[in-house]
């Protein structure tokens, strides 16, 4: 049971506009949620997070949106560049789990010249 | 500071044989988690070490093994290897076990297994 989802396994964006990736999780015990980015040949790396107490929070071009009650999450990359191509990965945290994380199956983000 | 290495970065194995796999955590870093990724279900958790001690465990079969040693260095085992056990495995540091400091856990590049 995929209890993060990334619906969306791929998504083209042109240099310049927004990217809007989405997140879904099923387990309410969930309270902390991260987004990494994994280059080829190349172990993720930590992006962006969000603790379940805020709704949204911000590091330079990039945006994550919490909405706890839809259990839906996004990540906003504004403006989007030819470096951001990647595979995103959400990931989530709960009480109790400690550093246990449970990942999505990413998106493949390809952003267009 | 090194980051995680992980070796080997490629492996073929067949099916019934076992392999293990290692990975040297950034130095300073206690805890070492394992993650298997495969195509259709992303990253799974397989289990974290922090002091030689298993402090959580994901929902894999008991042909998963693993272990950490003194100098925080960590190794996983599987064994009876099954088709299936094809995938990316992956390992994290991190200073700590606690939650809150996930931003600071790190990934290796990761080691390749194929089972053919």
């Amino acid at each position: 049971d995929q209890q993060v989802k990334q619906n969306s396994p791929s998504l083209s964006v042109q240099e310049g506009r927004i990217s809007i990736l989405n997140c879904d999780y099923t387990n309410s015990m969930f309270d902390y949620f991260l987004w990494y980015k994994k280059y080829p040949a190349e172990g993720p790396t930590f992006l962006i997070s969000i603790s379940s107490i805020k709704d949204k929070n911000e590091d330079g071009r990039f945006t994550v949106f919490l909405n706890k009650s839809a259990k839906h999450l996004s990540l906003h990359i504004v403006p989007s560049q030819p470096g951001d191509s990647a595979v995103y990965f959400c990931a989530a945290s709960g009480t109790g789990t400690a550093s246990k994380l449970t990942f999505g199956t990413g998106t493949r983000l390809q952003v267009t010249l | 500071k090194a980051g995680v290495t992980q070796t080997p970065r490629y492996l073929i194995k067949t099916r019934g044989q076992q392999v293990t796999l290692s990975c040297s955590p950034i130095s300073g870093h206690r805890s070492v988690s394992w993650y298997q990724q495969t195509p259709g279900q992303g990253l799974q958790f397989l289990f974290e070490y922090f002091s030689e001690t298993q402090r959580n465990k994901g929902n894999f079969p008991g042909r998963f093994s693993g272990r950490q040693f003194s100098n925080s260095r960590s190794e996983m085992n599987v064994s009876t290897l099954e088709l299936g056990d094809s995938a990316l495995y992956l390992c994290a540091s991190s200073p700590g076990p606690s939650g809150g400091q996930l931003e600071t856990q790190y990934f290796g590049p990761g080691t390749r297994l194929l089972v053919l």
